[in-house]
């Protein structure tokens, strides 16, 4: 079946330091949508990336949906201690009837 | 504009009991798909409801059942209880049944099995 992959598992940064985070898909995917979820919080919608190349940008985050559309990534520059959580990609499944999500991509700020 | 309600926010059961889990969509929203999240995992999808239908359904035996009621919101009930359903059962709703709509989660029910 679909496997959505992402890495890396943690990341441990100094804040101000950058961060990226890439998710991997076994399938071609007709759109991407990233969430972020807060320790002991819920997962809580980014963004959605459709068209192959797309770029965007929310502030210090930035968005890409590979040229396959197999592959997606979040960067953030300059991270803060509020960007502590877990990072989430999740796409349609085989039959595009529900959503698959990565395992996510844990993230610690040090002050 | 309230968003997704669930509830309980905890529960602790024990093998074979059985659980009913509630959860009320956002405001405007007519679809809500249940999720089970392990601990420090991704969100696992488990099934979706639709105009009171069970529309999609993911990898779960059929312990798990669930409802959806005319006024959209939806129970989550799972039988003969396992040690390995521990779980944040996290409920998500949204505007039709869509991939390419957000899902707006609710803050779970946590539930440990003894």
């Amino acid at each position: 079946g679909q496997q959505v992959m992402q890495i890396p598992q943690y990341q441990h940064v100094q804040e101000g330091e950058d961060f990226t985070t890439y998710c991997n898909s076994s399938t071609t995917l007709s759109n991407i949508q990233w969430y972020k979820q807060r320790p002991g919080g819920h997962p809580v919608f980014l963004i959605q990336l459709v068209k192959s190349g797309e770029v965007k940008k929310q502030k210090r985050l930035t968005f890409q949906f590979g040229e396959a559309k197999k592959n997606s990534s979040l960067h953030i520059t300059a991270t803060q201690t509020t960007d502590v959580g877990t990072y989430f990609c999740a796409g349609p499944d085989n039959y595009g009837q529900n959503f698959v999500f990565g395992p996510g991509t844990r993230l610690s700020v040090l002050p | 504009d309230a968003g997704v309600t669930q509830s309980p926010t905890h529960l602790i059961k024990t093998r074979g009991q059985q659980v009913t889990l509630r959860c009320s969509p956002k405001s405007g929203h007519d679809t809500v798909s249940w999720y089970q999240q392990a601990l420090g995992q991704g969100p696992q999808f488990i099934f979706q409801y639709y105009e009171e239908e069970e529309r999609q359904r993911g990898n779960f035996p059929d312990r798990f059942s669930g409802h959806q009621f005319p006024n959209y919101s939806s129970e989550l009930n799972v039988n003969a209880l396992l040690l390995g359903d521990s779980a944040l059962y996290l409920c998500a709703s949204s505007f039709g049944t869509g991939t390419n709509q957000p899902q707006h989660f609710g803050d779970g029910t946590r539930l440990s099995i003894l």
